[in-house]
């Protein structure tokens, strides 16, 4: 079945910076995947979603790229602010079984003022 | 907000108990997905509703069942109660079944077995 891998360690970034978190996934190559922000105690958050022949998108400070062949997205958050702390999910269709997510288990990233 | 509730946001059981959570949808959708996602986890699918079916369930055992209502809410219910159970438990509400692709999270039930 997919695995979807992100970093487990927390990113601690120096605000106005850009934060870059990676998502690689093993198997097969998804129609599309999607990013959420989940802050602590709270439901997850859909920030953007990016189909495979989609390379990049854009919404507002975010980037999302997506390289079905090396199988990883990168999410880019540019001018970086404390308000942006939270933890960052990466999912993706099970087996084209529409609706049926699964996350990777998420980045925590910390902006220091 | 997503629009999404989710009732009660806390409980606390003990082992061999059972639970029922509960999930009011958005507004216009018709899909109701539920996910268990333990501490420094991410979420893990359990199972969908659409239109008042089960439509796909992930690795759970039959002790985690469900409903969908005419109106679209829906309840998860956990029978027999074990300590790995404690996680947030969130329901997702989209619209179109397994062409649903953006869901929109309640902001989850904390659940404590004792």
């Amino acid at each position: 079945s997919q695995k979807i891998e992100q970093n487990s360690e927390a990113l601690n970034i120096q605000e106005g910076k850009t934060a870059t978190l990676t998502c690689n996934y093993t198997n097969y190559s998804p129609a599309y995947l999607q990013w959420y922000r989940q802050d602590p105690g709270r439901g997850p958050v859909f920030l953007l979603l990016i189909r495979e022949n989609e390379k990049e998108k854009r919404k507002e400070r975010l980037k999302v790229t997506f390289d079905t062949t090396l199988k990883q997205s990168l999410f880019h958050i540019t001018a970086s602010q404390p308000a942006d702390s939270a933890t960052y999910l990466c999912a993706l269709e099970e087996g084209n079984q529409g609706g049926k997510l699964i996350f990777g288990q998420g980045t925590e990233l910390s902006v220091k003022p | 907000e997503t629009g999404v509730t989710q009732s009660p946001t806390h409980l606390i059981k003990t082992r061999g108990q059972q639970v029922t959570l509960r999930c009011s949808s958005q507004s216009g959708h018709n899909t109701v997905s539920w996910y268990q996602q333990a501490l420094g986890q991410g979420p893990q699918f359990i199972f969908q509703y659409y239109r008042e079916e089960e439509n796909g369930r992930g690795n759970f055992p039959p002790r985690f069942s469900g409903l969908q209502f005419p109106n679209y809410s829906s309840e998860l219910n956990v029978n027999a109660l074990e300590l790995d159970d404690s996680a947030l438990y969130l329901c997702a509400s989209s619209s179109g079944g397994s062409h649903s692709e953006t869901q929109y999270f309640g902001p989850g039930t904390r659940l404590l077995v004792l």
